[in-house]
């Protein structure tokens, strides 16, 4: 198995700033996702973090919003720019641990709030 | 497009009774179907991973069982507790060049009461 970190756990932020959170994973991994959960919803993928290149977003998410690294199999960061109440979410990491019949793990989210 | 659903929404149970949780995927071409395990406020908990080729997994009261062809898996829960009480959510794995990724349902909320 694989123990994720995620920080902060939980944030409180003003409208129009940004957050950067960060997700430190036990071994090396190839591939990290970013998922967020808006309340009461389940969860969807922002993107996909691959190491030494661009990351990969899912359909209605950009890069100038969801900014993400992935300097090393371990480690990658999601930042949330110009925040507003809407992103007010958990966000989660996710993190497989080999190519094939690969279980996912995840951290324990960073629940967000923007007022 | 991968769809996942599952049924019930909401589920309350006593203590002691055995409950079958069920999900739905469109797409059959999935890599492996997952189970998680959702407290409040909390991130998640894997319970059980089925690969693609497999039929059912089992830990300790959980049992899960996958059919490919119909799209189908079941989560069976077996002399629930009140600790089982969470949102179960199950996800379809990607496979090829999108190994890893995950379409979650949209979960079920369970409530066992002593």
């Amino acid at each position: 198995s694989a123990v994720i970190s995620q920080k902060p756990s939980r944030d409180i932020c003003q409208r129009g700033t940004s957050l950067t959170i960060q997700c430190q994973v036990d071994s090396q991994v190839t591939m990290m996702f970013w998922y967020r959960q808006q309340p009461g919803q389940s969860l969807t993928l922002i993107a996909t973090a691959n190491q030494g290149s661009e990351a990969t977003y899912e359909s209605g998410f950009v890069i100038d919003k969801f900014p993400i690294s992935r300097p090393n199999l371990t480690f990658s960061t999601l930042t949330v720019s110009n925040m507003s109440p809407e992103d007010s979410s958990i966000y989660l990491c996710s993190a497989g641990l080999r190519p094939s019949g690969t279980e996912a793990f995840f951290g324990q989210g960073t629940r967000l709030t923007v007022v | 497009k991968q769809e996942v659903t599952q049924i019930p929404a909401a589920l309350s149970v006593p203590e002691g009774e055995n409950l079958v949780l069920n999900c739905s995927f469109t797409d059959s071409a999935i890599y492996n179907l997952q189970w998680f395990r959702q407290d409040p406020g909390k991130g998640l908990t894997s319970l059980l991973l089925i690969q693609s080729s497999q039929r059912e997994q089992t830990s300790g009261r959980l049992n899960a069982s996958l059919d490919k062809s119909s799209g189908r898996s079941t989560l069976y829960i077996a002399a629930s507790q009140p600790g089982d009480s969470a949102t179960y959510l199950c996800a379809a794995g990607d496979g090829g060049t999108s190994y890893g990724k995950l379409t979650f349902g949209q979960g079920t909320i369970l409530t066992v009461h002593p």
